[in-house]
This record gives C-alpha cells, sequence and structure tokens, in this order.
C-alpha cells in the first residue's frame, strides 16, 4: 500500500482554469504538507495541517487554497492557474507529537509529486 | 534564515566506488537532517532521518552523518551501484518541522 499517494500524477491545463490536487496518506499521520518544486529543482513548503488546522501558510498567492477535510487528507485546489504554477507539486505527512514528545523523530513521507503544466 | 547547501550538484563515478555526499546549513537550531533520493519524474523517498542528539546513522549501504554545531551533513555510499544513480536531496527540520532543502546533488554511476 502507498502511504502518501497524489492523485492525478500529471496535470496539463489552460491559464485560468481552476484545478484540484489530492491527497491522501495511510500511516496515520497527524500532520500533512504541501510542498512545490520549481524547475530549478527547490523544493519549498507551502502548507501545513495539523489535525485539520493549517499551521503553516508561507508566502503563497491565496489563489492557492487547501483543504483538509480529515487528517488523513489534504487536497489543494489552485484557483485562475498561471503559467508560473506550472511545477511539481508534493504532498507530504509526517507525526508530530506535542513539545516535549520525540518531534525530532518526525520523519517525513512523501508522495510522488503531480507535475502540473499550465498553458 | 535557514539555508541549506549541498556540494557537489552532480557527480558521476564508476561502479563500486564509495562516495560522500554533503550538505550544510547554517543554522544549528534543528530537530533533525533527513536524507532523501528522487528518481526522475518520481517522488521522494526517505533514506536516514538522523535526530539532533545523533552523530550517525546506517541502512545497508548508506551511512549518514551529523555534526550539528559546524552545520554539516555527509551521506557516505559505500559499494555504489547503478541502482544508485538519483538525485540525493537534504532536509533539515526545525521544530515547525517546515522541512528546508538542499538543490539536491545528481548521482551517476557508471557500470
Amino acid at each position: 500500500d502507498t502511504a502518501v499517494s497524489q492523485t492525478p500524477k500529471y496535470l496539463v491545463t489552460q491559464m485560468g482554469n481552476d484545478k484540484s490536487i489530492k491527497c491522501e496518506q495511510n500511516l496515520g499521520h497527524d500532520t500533512m504538507y504541501w510542498y512545490k518544486q520549481d524547475s530549478k529543482k527547490f523544493l519549498k513548503i507551502m502548507f501545513s495541517y495539523n489535525n485539520k488546522e493549517l499551521i503553516i501558510n508561507e508566502t503563497v498567492p491565496n489563489r492557492f487554497s487547501p483543504k483538509s477535510p480529515d487528517k488523513a487528507h489534504l487536497n489543494l485546489h489552485i484557483n485562475s492557474l498561471e503559467l508560473g504554477d506550472s511545477a511539481v507539486y508534493f504532498c507530504a505527512s509526517s507525526q508530530l507529537h506535542p513539545p516535549g514528545w520525540d518531534r525530532w523523530e518526525a520523519e517525513a513521507f512523501f508522495g510522488q509529486g503531480t507535475r502540473l503544466t499550465v498553458v | 534564515k535557514q539555508e541549506v547547501t549541498q556540494i557537489p550538484a552532480a557527480l558521476s563515478v564508476p561502479e563500486g566506488e564509495n562516495l560522500v555526499l554533503n550538505c550544510s546549513f547554517t543554522d544549528s537550531a534543528i530537530y533533525n537532517l533527513q536524507w532523501f533520493r528522487q528518481d526522475p519524474g518520481k517522488g521522494l523517498t526517505s533514506l536516514l532521518l538522523i535526530q539532533s542528539s545523533q552523530r550517525e546513522q546506517t541502512s545497508g549501504r548508506l551511512n549518514a552523518s551529523l555534526d550539528k554545531s559546524s552545520g554539516r551533513s555527509t551521506l557516505y555510499i559505500a559499494a555504489s551501484q547503478p541502482g544508485d544513480s538519483a538525485t540525493y536531496l537534504c532536509a533539515v527540520a526545525p521544530y515547525d518541522q517546515k522541512l528546508v532543502f538542499g538543490q539536491g546533488t545528481r548521482l551517476t554511476i557508471n557500470p
């Protein structure tokens, strides 16, 4: 069984469209993330949810809206797609314990990525 | 602001050689450091996680070390094989777990 799965794997769409990427993890983790890998291969965090609550929101255009219906799912919705949104988007999950627990053991697991191409 | 640098950016070696990949980070206030492998068109596979209190971790032919005070980690690959060809990414985790990645080392093992 795939631990962190994303759909779709490839997404080609026109400028101005709205699209969603879905992510599911079956590891029982309480925290999920979205990362973006640009054309230069740099991975940068976009969002993080802990138990369905947004805890990290980097400087990302508000056209990007994450939604977490439950702690096993974190979807990414993108409105009014632009050419510059073309990238590979990765979902990840980890188990963060409350302060005082073994947060340093929080190993992150990544999905296979969604390659978004905006034309 | 945490910055992670990986050297070299690319490395090509003949099969069977032992090799070392380097990772350096600017802020030593980290909780752990993870090494990942990324194959073309695929996701990231976690290879090793070193807690901030640890000095090294081993998994098979892989050995990762961590010197937090100097802001350095190395990934040692023994007896390299063509299947080891991939991009290797180092990432450090601060308290909030916003992983900060290096740009990666693209490794090619020649048969």
